[in-house]
């Protein structure tokens, strides 16, 4: 019963493909997310998607699209990989709460290698 | 603004010693302060958090010490074990705008 979950956890791709990492939580909450940790270990957002609405687009290339069929979902295709995106890929979610904050719950991560 | 300067990159400390995290932050909207944990082939977890109306929140051997002014905030590890040898991540947001803003990590290595 993973609170965030994502696969695959491992993605070894050649240049030019299209690959789809799926990603589904089940706390309930209204807010998704993607970040993108590269091999210097910095975690840097992506997208953010609250009740299936995109609130946050980082400057990201277009390759890279997101999709949230509802609350619970949240995708990310990448077309056209290049070797540059490879790092590891996280999906996360949230749930504002005025008392605790804005607690970020982060799934274990897809390690996509491309070649 | 909107960035969180973390040090140091990495930090050794001998098993029973006290590990201290820096960060400092530029915005003064934001308003929660978590630090992450994370270890190798997983995803960061939330370790601690502090908001700015208080100076110290301690949770077991782990404790934040904020200080407003100088806009700094600390994570103390104390009494530091193998087991706590992982990359942590303080990371600042403004409540609403979903945004955190982390810092770039720090590896810390517990020697037995």
């Amino acid at each position: 019963d993973t609170a965030v979950s994502q696969t695959p956890k491992y993605l070894v791709t050649q240049m030019g493909n299209d690959k789809s990492i799926k990603c589904e939580q089940n706390l309930g909450h209204d807010t998704m997310y993607w970040y993108k940790q590269d091999s210097k270990k910095f975690l840097k957002i992506m997208f953010s998607y609250n009740n299936k609405e995109l609130i946050i687009n980082e400057t990201v290339p277009n390759r890279f699209s997101p999709k949230s069929p509802d609350k619970a979902h949240l995708n990310l295709h990448i077309n056209s990989l290049e070797l540059g995106d490879s790092a590891v890929y996280f999906c996360a979610s949230s749930q504002e709460n005025r008392g605790t904050g804005n607690t970020i719950y982060f799934g274990e991560g897809s390690w996509l290698t491309v070649v | 603004q909107q960035q969180v300067k973390q040090s140091p990159q990495s930090l050794i400390v001998q098993k029973g010693g006290i590990s201290i995290i820096n960060c400092a932050y530029e915005n003064t909207a934001f308003d929660y302060f978590p630090w992450y944990q994370q270890f190798p082939g997983k995803g960061p977890a939330l370790l601690i958090a502090i908001r700015p109306d208080v100076s110290e929140k301690k949770e077991g051997r782990f404790t934040i010490s904020f200080n407003k002014s100088a806009k700094q905030f600390s994570l103390h590890i104390m009494d530091s074990q193998p087991g706590d040898s992982a990359t942590y991540f303080c990371a600042a947001t403004r409540s609403g705008t979903y945004k955190y803003i982390f810092g770039t990590g720090t590896r810390l290595k517990v020697l037995a």
